[in-house]
């Protein structure tokens, strides 16, 4: 079965480093998605690409958040630098396409720590 | 703006009992799907199930179910003998245009 590949899984990092992580979405899926998960909360979108452009970045902090899905396929998401707020569980979630009943698969996520 | 609510931050069930959980939203489209996703503590979050906001006919899956009321813009889950694998958060989620919107969840915990 088709899966969303994340990397790394954990990552514990000291404030003013700089983390980056990768997602593979499945293969053919034209729109990634990078949620924000904080513990006991919902995911919180920060960016949405449909192919190698940004739909909706506008919860991304973009003073220290960048992301990138250069060819349309894999994506990396970068914080740089590290706030100790910034902890929490970043999920990559691809579907077919951006709209009607296209269903989100989501990969099993990247939990950072900030210390 | 799109919202989505879930009311009950915890609930509990005994096993084989029936659970329903909550969930409002509000949009403004008229174009819109819902879905429930399963979050197990291992945190990969899955398709429960989804209804089209244009069918009036409630959708299921084997156990789970729900009560679609779009004049209410309710949309809650029944989950019908429940098992402990059903241990999970449980996160409404409105898909209207592009965007995708989740609550904040609602944790459900199965006693034996």
């Amino acid at each position: 079965e088709a899966e969303v590949a994340q990397s790394p899984r954990y990552k514990i990092t000291e404030k003013s480093q700089a983390v980056a992580f990768w997602c593979d979405p499945i293969s053919g899926h034209a729109t990634l998605y990078w949620y924000r998960q904080i513990l006991g909360q919902g995911p919180e979108l920060l960016v949405q690409f449909q192919d190698e452009s940004v739909v909706d970045d506008s919860q991304l902090p973009k003073d220290r958040f960048s992301a990138e899905r250069l060819k349309g396929v894999d994506s990396t998401l970068k914080i740089q630098p590290a706030e100790l707020g910034d902890s929490a569980m970043y999920l990559c979630a691809s579907s077919p396409g951006n709209s009607g009943a296209n269903v989100l698969t989501f990969g099993a996520g990247s939990r950072l720590t900030v210390l | 703006a799109q919202t989505v609510t879930q009311s009950q931050p915890e609930m509990s069930v005994q096993e084989a009992e029936t659970v329903t959980l909550s969930c409002t939203y509000d949009t403004s489209e008229s174009d819109y799907y819902l879905f429930w996703y399963k979050q197990p503590p291992s945190r990969q979050m899955i398709l429960v199930i989804r209804q089209e906001a244009y069918k009036q006919q409630n959708a299921t899956e084997n156990r789970f179910s729900v009560n679609f009321q779009k004049a209410a813009k309710s949309f809650s889950l029944k989950i019908s003998d429940s098992q402990l694998g059903d241990a999970a958060m449980y996160f409404c989620a409105l898909r209207s245009g592009e965007k995708v919107i989740f609550g904040p969840g609602t944790s459900l915990s199965v006693i034996p």
